[in-house]
Parts: structure tokens; sequence; C-alpha cells
């Protein structure tokens, strides 16, 4: 059973830095897609990731997928308050199951 | 264009009453899955729909019951509501069973 897991669980910085959430998953697939989620609010598309190798940026936030090594990283640079929030990580589990495996988030806080 | 939405926003239960949660899809959209998700986890999928036949199940009891109807709009039905039923439900759409998945802004509810 396909198993998505991210780390760290919690991340606190201060403005101005850089940091990576990373996503790994256990069976092969090659569609995955991150979230934000605010408190109380629902998910809100930020990348969607269909290839081995691809990257997309926007603004402060880049994501890639490395298919080979079930790996996603989330890349954020230069911190600002504004993206704290939850953020996900999804597997499309394929193979005719049709489902999303969501990871478990990524609470990201930035300190002024 | 509208995006997905679910009715109602918020919903107080008390244990062993049922309830039914309503989404209604973007337009053009065939398929409508639904997602629980409880605080400070990740959503877990419970139902996919297309073209009004269930496609997928997540591992949730039979009390979780749900259906698509001609217009595409979705109910999920909870029987003997649990204090553990107690989340955030997120439907989402998609045009077909594989294309990305948009979410609408939930319902939220609790079971006392």
């Amino acid at each position: 059973e396909l198993k998505v897991e991210q780390n760290p669980l919690f991340l606190s910085m201060q403005e101005g830095k850089n940091y990576t959430i990373y996503c790994n998953y256990s069976t092969t697939s090659d569609r995955l897609y991150w979230y934000r989620q605010d408190p109380g609010k629902s998910l809100e598309s930020l990348f969607v990731l269909l290839s081995n190798g691809a990257v997309k940026q926007e603004g402060r936030l880049m994501a890639s997928l490395d298919t080979k090594a079930r790996l996603s990283t989330l890349h954020i640079t230069a911190a600002v308050h504004d993206l704290s929030a939850t953020y996900f990580c999804a597997v499309d589990a394929g193979s005719g199951t049709y489902k999303y495996i969501f990871g478990t988030g990524t609470r990201l806080k930035v300190l002024a | 264009d509208a995006g997905v939405t679910q009715s109602p926003t918020h919903l107080i239960k008390t244990r062993g009453q049922q309830v039914t949660l309503r989404c209604s899809p973007i337009s053009g959209h065939k398929s409508v899955s639904w997602y629980q998700q409880v605080l400070g986890q990740g959503p877990q999928f419970i139902f996919q729909y297309y073209e009004k036949e269930e496609r997928g199940r997540g591992n949730f009891p039979d009390r979780f019951s749900a259906r698509q109807f001609p217009n595409y709009s979705s109910e999920l039905n909870v029987n003997a509501l649990l204090l553990g039923d107690s989340a955030l439900y997120l439907c989402a759409s998609s045009p077909t069973l594989t294309n990305e998945q948009f979410f609408g802004p939930g319902t939220r509810l609790t079971v006392l």
C-alpha cells in the first residue's frame, strides 16, 4: 500500500532564510501534488508535478520531483511571514485506484 | 467560473445521528471524490465517483456511503455517528478519473 511521508512535521524559521520540505513515497507514481492549507481552510493547489525531473516555481516556492528516488522537495527561498501554513504533498495512487494519498503535512511558521 | 461548492459549511450532530453532506463539482467535471481530514492530519480518501458509479473506496466502515447524481453532484452519508467522525470533510472534483482534483471549502462536522 502506498505510503507518503513528509519531513519535517514542524518547521519554525526566521524570515529571509531558506529551507526544504521533503516528501517520500513508497511505490511508483509519476503524479505528485503540493497543497497549502491555512488554519480552518481548504486545500490550495500549489504545484502539479507530472513527470520525472519536473521542476516548477512560483514566487518563493519551488517544487521538484524525482520519480526514481520517489522523492519530491518543496524549497522555500527567503521566507516571509505570509508563507506560514501547513503544506501537504499528495501522490496519485494510480493503478486504477484513482485516489490521492496525502502526506502527514509540514506545519511551517515563519518568524518575523 | 464557480469552483467546487459544499454544503453545509458547519454541522453539529450528536452520537448515533445520521448526516448528509453535499457537493457540487465544477461545471463540466464528471468525477467527485470525498476525503476526511481529522484535525492535525492529512486528508484521507473515502470515495471516488465517476459517471454516477463508485470507482474507489478507502478504508472506512460501511457507515459511510455516497452517491452521485445525473448532474454529477454528490452526497456523502454517515450513519450512526461517532465522536471520531468529527472532521473536515472535503469534496474534490476533476474532469475525468485521472485529472487533477480541485478541492471545495469543506464541511466541518462536529459530533458531540
